[in-house]
């Protein structure tokens, strides 16, 4: 088992919807959590972070964690043709490490 | 403010050679991390360090690859003699280690090992 999972994708919505992206970890002492965006070529940006149970929204970003569940997903609303790119889920252990675990990332396409 | 610089931003080498990629943080950012991404394996930690210190090497493939920080403002990874299945785009990230861990990317350098 991989320790961050996500469906790589792509995943393809109309423009205006809304895209759900969503990743599972396996360690259940992760801390936080991270989504990052990658254009193709490009480095990776960070969008979203959180780092407690429920939403956290952000514009037209929402992301959810379930520690429970050992879940985190983002949710991207009014979706934009601009947004069609790779996201990636990143994830924390915490405990004074910086060591970010990262999913081999989910391709969006946003179809205008 | 200047983001994370890395340089170059394309390599091609011939298998054997020797492969010196250079980062610089940004200014007041304790750590620094480097990463390998390839389609199949993603995005991978290959070493991080804090304060110039080599905090987590456990991600570095094999012995052909080294990793320096001599100062706050400058890293090297090194590769030694690098082999085709090297050839990835090699990041460089940097964060402040103290009251958040927000990982700033560089632009990344390119790899081509013939």
């Amino acid at each position: 088992q991989k320790e961050v999972e996500q469906n790589s994708g792509p995943l393809s919505v109309p423009e205006g919807a809304i895209a759900s992206l969503n990743c599972t970890y396996s360690d259940r002492g992760s801390q936080s959590f991270f989504w990052y965006r990658q254009y193709s070529g490009k480095s990776p940006e960070l969008i979203m972070s959180i780092y407690s149970n429920g939403d956290k929204e952000d514009g037209r970003f929402t992301a959810q964690l379930n520690k429970a569940s050992q879940y985190v997903s983002l949710l991207i609303r009014d979706s934009q043709p601009s947004d069609s790119a790779t996201y990636l889920c990143a994830v924390n252990r915490g405990s004074g490490t910086y060591k970010y675990i990262f999913g081999t990332g989910t391709r969006l396409k946003v179809l205008a | 403010d200047a983001g994370v610089i890395q340089s170059p931003r394309h390599e091609v080498t011939e298998m054997g050679q020797e492969v010196t990629l250079r980062c610089k943080p940004i200014s007041g950012h304790n750590s620094l991390f480097w990463y390998r991404q390839t389609m199949m394996r993603g995005l991978e930690l290959l070493i991080y360090f804090n304060n110039n210190v080599p905090i987590d090497d456990s991600g570095m493939p094999e012995d052909r690859f080294s990793a320096k920080m001599p100062n706050a403002s400058f890293s090297t990874l090194k590769i030694q003699p690098s082999e085709p299945r090297d050839s990835a785009v090699y990041f460089c990230a940097s964060s402040l280690s103290e009251g958040t861990d927000t990982q700033y990317f560089g632009p990344g350098t390119r790899l081509t090992v013939l």
